[in-house]
């Protein structure tokens, strides 16, 4: 079955420190790879999102992530947290046959300043 | 403004007690999704809807039902059925190569 795993439940950072949460999927067919953000008492809103092409994905707010095909993950990355960064932080993919758009457990990020 | 509008906010029933949580979009977008949202378990499937009068289950889909007689319009009952219904709930829609998707504010049902 089609699924989603983000290892890394909950993350503290200090501002300036560089960021990496981890994500990977268990579909082998083509995908369609996204990262959402929900900011306290916000909506999820999509941070960044990979279709085809360049595997390196640049998003809103200096977020980027990379689609490694054979290690079946799609990390996200910021070089420099900011406090405002504070939120969840959650993995989705879609297969192509399924039309499911699965969402990972999420990962809350806390940073202080 | 275009948008997806989910009602009520906020929703007590007591148990053994059918609800139906209303979920508006008016951005013509084919493809409409519910997920349940709770705390450590990110967000799961419940149903989807590709296209009018069709719909698949999710990954949740016992003790839920929907309907999908509009294209703009994808409500979902959470039955009695539901042994755990007390949860956030979020609809979404998106186009059909999903590349925009938008999410309801959601709606937070409460069983007593």
């Amino acid at each position: 079955a089609q699924s989603v795993s983000q290892h890394n439940h909950h993350v503290i950072l200090s501002e300036a420190a560089s960021l990496e949460l981890g994500c990977n999927y268990s579909y082998g067919g083509t995908v369609n790879l996204f990262w959402y953000v929900q900011y306290p008492g916000q909506h999820l809103q999509l941070l960044l999102k990979y279709f085809s092409g360049d595997p390196l994905v640049k998003g809103i707010k200096g977020f980027e992530a990379e689609f490694i095909k054979s290690k079946f993950s799609f990390n996200l990355r910021k070089p420099s947290v900011q406090w405002s960064d504070t939120a969840e932080y959650f993995c989705a993919v879609i297969s192509y046959n399924t039309d499911k758009l699965i969402f990972g457990t999420g990962t809350r990020l806390q940073v202080f300043p | 403004d275009g948008g997806i509008t989910q009602s009520p906010k906020y929703l007590f029933r007591k148990e053994g007690q059918n609800v139906t949580l209303s979920c508006e979009q008016n951005l013509n977008h084919d493809a409409m999704y519910w997920y349940r949202q709770d705390p450590g378990q990110g967000l799961r499937l419940i149903y989807y809807s590709q296209i009018v009068n069709d719909f698949q289950k999710g990954d949740i889909a016992e003790g839920y039902s929907v309907s999908r007689e509009k294209k703009e319009s994808f409500p979902l009952t959470v039955t009695s059925a539901q042994k755990n219904p007390t949860a956030f709930y979020l609809c979404a829609s998106s186009t059909q190569d999903r590349g925009s998707m938008f999410f309801g504010e959601g709606s937070r049902l409460t069983v007593l």
